[in-house]
């Protein structure tokens, strides 16, 4: 079946615009990622969702991110204002049945953000 | 707070020789631990899982716990491992962490 689809593949912004990243999760996985990859590090957990409870969002870098999930289908990452920092692989991964610890994510193909 | 380690950023062997990619953690209660891989053009994947005890593409981990790593090996290189491997740990609802990643080069 499908895997993970994220969009948009690439996208170059001006510093201070808004983007809105989209993740598509493979259908029946309840729990669902975001991460960050900056150039040279490692994946930085941002966000978790798991079916429709409130999401912790302690990992969010600044009140500039947010993120929200449709029941257990779509999510959108969305960061207003952004600055050049932001530019990273934003990666986004789903899991199942619960997500819970020593499952394994799924990952789609990233976004690559680039803030001008 | 939990940390994941992997001191190399290049590794780089020939096709036939051992391989072994190093992982160091930290953690405080009984790790969950993987080894995901990412080849050229392709997006990131799951290799193995300690908790799954199984040798994938010939490739085994074993958790020490009293050194606090989960280093990765493999008796024969073969020219397809070439990639990026991460290690990771945890899961759940505090997502996973990882290494920064050591790019594996395997010379012909």
């Amino acid at each position: 079946g499908a895997g993970v689809s994220q969009s948009p593949s690439n996208k170059v912004t001006e510093k201070g615009k808004d983007v809105e990243l989209r993740c598509d999760p493979i259908s029946g996985h309840t729990a669902l990622y975001w991460y960050r990859q900056r150039l040279g590090q490692g994946l930085e957990f941002l966000i978790y969702f798991q079916g429709n409870s409130a999401p912790d969002k302690s990992g969010l870098p600044s009140d500039r991110f947010s993120a929200e999930r449709t029941g257990e289908s779509v999510s959108t990452l969305t960061i207003q204002r952004t600055q050049q920092e932001d530019s990273a692989v934003y990666l986004c991964a789903s899991s199942w049945p619960a997500g819970g610890v020593g499952y394994e994510q799924y990952f789609g193909p990233g976004t690559r953000l680039t803030v001008t | 707070a939990q940390r994941v380690t992997q001191p190399e950023k290049l590794l780089s062997v020939f096709k036939g020789a051992p391989v072994e990619l190093k992982c160091n953690y930290s953690y405080s209660g009984s790790p969950e631990l993987f080894w995901y891989v990412q080849y050229s053009r392709q997006r990131l994947q799951l290799l193995l899982r300690h908790i799954s005890r199984e040798s994938i593409k010939g490739f085994t981990a074993d958790l020490n716990k009293g050194e606090t790593s989960f280093h990765l090996k493999k008796p024969f290189a073969q020219e397809e491992d070439s990639a990026m491997y991460y290690c990771a740990l945890g899961g759940g609802a505090d997502g996973l962490t990882f290494g920064k990643g050591t790019h594996l080069i395997i010379q012909p």
